[in-house]
């Protein structure tokens, strides 16, 4: 069946690191990619997405490019900020299963100013 | 717009009660989904329904059950409480049912402590 991989944290870097959170999935037909956070106390709220191979998800200083060859939709970002500690989930919606959508196990991300 | 709303926001039981969450999604959009959030397992998927019908259903026993309302207003029950039922449970909410990027809105939650 349908799966996504994501490193598991915590990961912890230092303000105005780069950042990679790896993720990949496993998928039968071709399913539409996204990246949602949590901060702290909240729920999940869409970060970005990608809906065909080669599209490139971005918003908020970050991105995530969808690669087919690979089965990867790793979510990257230039520089971080304390702000951006929070818990990153990778996630697939696959058309051939009703949409129904998979997340990733979560990646706890921890800034340090 | 208002956004996808839980209540209650917290709530304490004790083992063998029941509890019932409700959530109400965004105005016009009609599927509902829910999950329960845990550290040890993560984000599990509950159920999905859309006008008024469950449409896909996780791995839960059977004291865990839902229904959707004709204003899209959602509930779900869990019945005969455990320990292990002590979990941050999402209501998430989207346009519709094969949109191809199925984008869902997720309320704050509602956690459930059961002693």
């Amino acid at each position: 069946g349908d799966s996504v991989t994501q490193m598991e944290g915590p990961v912890t870097l230092s303000e105005e690191a780069f950042l990679t959170i790896n993720c990949t999935y496993t998928a039968t037909g071709y399913p539409s990619l996204f990246w949602y956070v949590q901060y702290p106390g909240e729920g999940l709220q869409l970060l970005l997405k990608a809906t065909k191979a080669d599209d490139k998800g971005s918003n908020k200083g970050f991105e995530a490019t969808y690669r087919k060859e690979t089965t990867s939709f790793h979510l990257e970002k230039g520089s971080v900020q304390v702000s951006d500690s929070a818990v990153y989930f990778c996630a697939l919606s696959d058309r051939n299963r009703d949409d129904k959508i998979i997340f990733g196990k979560g990646t706890r991300l921890h800034i340090l100013p | 717009k208002a956004g996808v709303t839980q209540t209650p926001r917290y709530l304490i039981k004790t083992r063998g009660q029941q509890v019932t969450l409700s959530c109400s999604p965004i105005s016009g959009h009609r599927s509902v989904s829910w999950y329960q959030q845990t550290p040890g397992q993560g984000l599990q998927f509950l159920f999905e329904y859309f006008s008024e019908t469950q449409r896909n259903k996780g791995n839960f026993p059977g004291r865990f059950s839902g229904r959707q309302f004709s204003n899209s207003r959602s509930e779900m029950n869990v019945s005969t409480l455990e320990l292990g039922d002590s979990a941050l449970y999402l209501c998430a909410s989207s346009l519709a049912l094969g949109s191809g990027a199925n984008v869902l809105t997720f309320g704050a939650g509602s956690r459930l402590t059961v002693l």
